[in-house]
């Protein structure tokens, strides 16, 4: 089955620690987005990466960073220097112009 | 300024009956499409429907239809013949050329039976 995977589910963080949230896509889709939604609120873009080996900065970029090796992958780092990470980050990935298409999200709270 | 607008925190709609959620949007991109999402509460984005700027018909998917007022910039969502499984959030999104997405605040819509 074709989709996008976020993992984990659930993530929680110590202050000061670096955490990785993984999204894996076998859609073949050339563009993948990482996005923030706090609570009631609506998404906000962090990062976006069109191709392999290029991204940029969304409007939220501070305290996070991205890597895209490979297509299918698209892994974001949530830094020590981001002063409020607990949200739900959700990524998302688009072929030509067309919709983008969710994963399921991944929930950080930072205790 | 906010790129896309839903002034709507929240809705409620009898079951069966039809509701529509309100979209409007700023931009000078002749090119640009618009999108609604769904999201329940388990939190993942489910793209509903989609309408390119240069369409000249509303788009229409089962239940949902678009209706496109381009000269007020409007894009509103119509759900008819509201369902239970329909309580959810709505986001109202628009890609200009370019692979950026904009996101409204949403709108949560809750279905009476």
């Amino acid at each position: 089955d074709g989709g996008i995977t976020q993992s984990p589910k659930y993530l929680f963080r110590k202050e000061g620690q670096n955490v990785t949230l993984s999204c894996e896509q076998n859609l073949n889709h050339d563009a993948m987005y990482w996005y923030r939604q706090d609570p009631g609120q609506g998404l906000r873009l962090i990062y976006y990466s069109q191709i392999v080996n290029d991204f940029q900065k969304g409007d939220i970029a501070e305290g996070y960073s991205v890597s895209r090796e490979k297509k299918e992958s698209f892994p974001l780092t949530v830094t020590s220097a981001q002063k409020n990470p607990t949200a739900f980050y959700l990524c998302a990935s688009r072929f030509s112009y067309n919709e983008q298409f969710f994963g399921p999200g991944t929930r950080l709270t930072v205790l | 300024a906010q790129k896309i607008t839903q002034t709507q925190p929240g809705m409620f709609v009898q079951e069966k009956e039809a509701v529509t959620l309100d979209c409007t949007y700023d931009t000078s991109d002749p090119s640009y499409g618009l999108f609604w999402y769904k999201q329940p509460s388990s939190g993942e984005m489910i793209f509903l429907i989609y309408q390119g700027s240069y369409d000249q018909q509303n788009a229409t998917e089962g239940r949902y239809s678009l209706n496109f007022q381009k000269a007020r910039k409007s894009a509103n969502l119509v759900i008819s013949a509201s369902q239970l499984g329909d309580s959810a959030m709505y986001f109202c999104a628009m890609r200009e050329t370019g692979n950026q997405f904009y996101f409204g605040t949403g709108t949560s819509l809750t279905v009476i039976p």
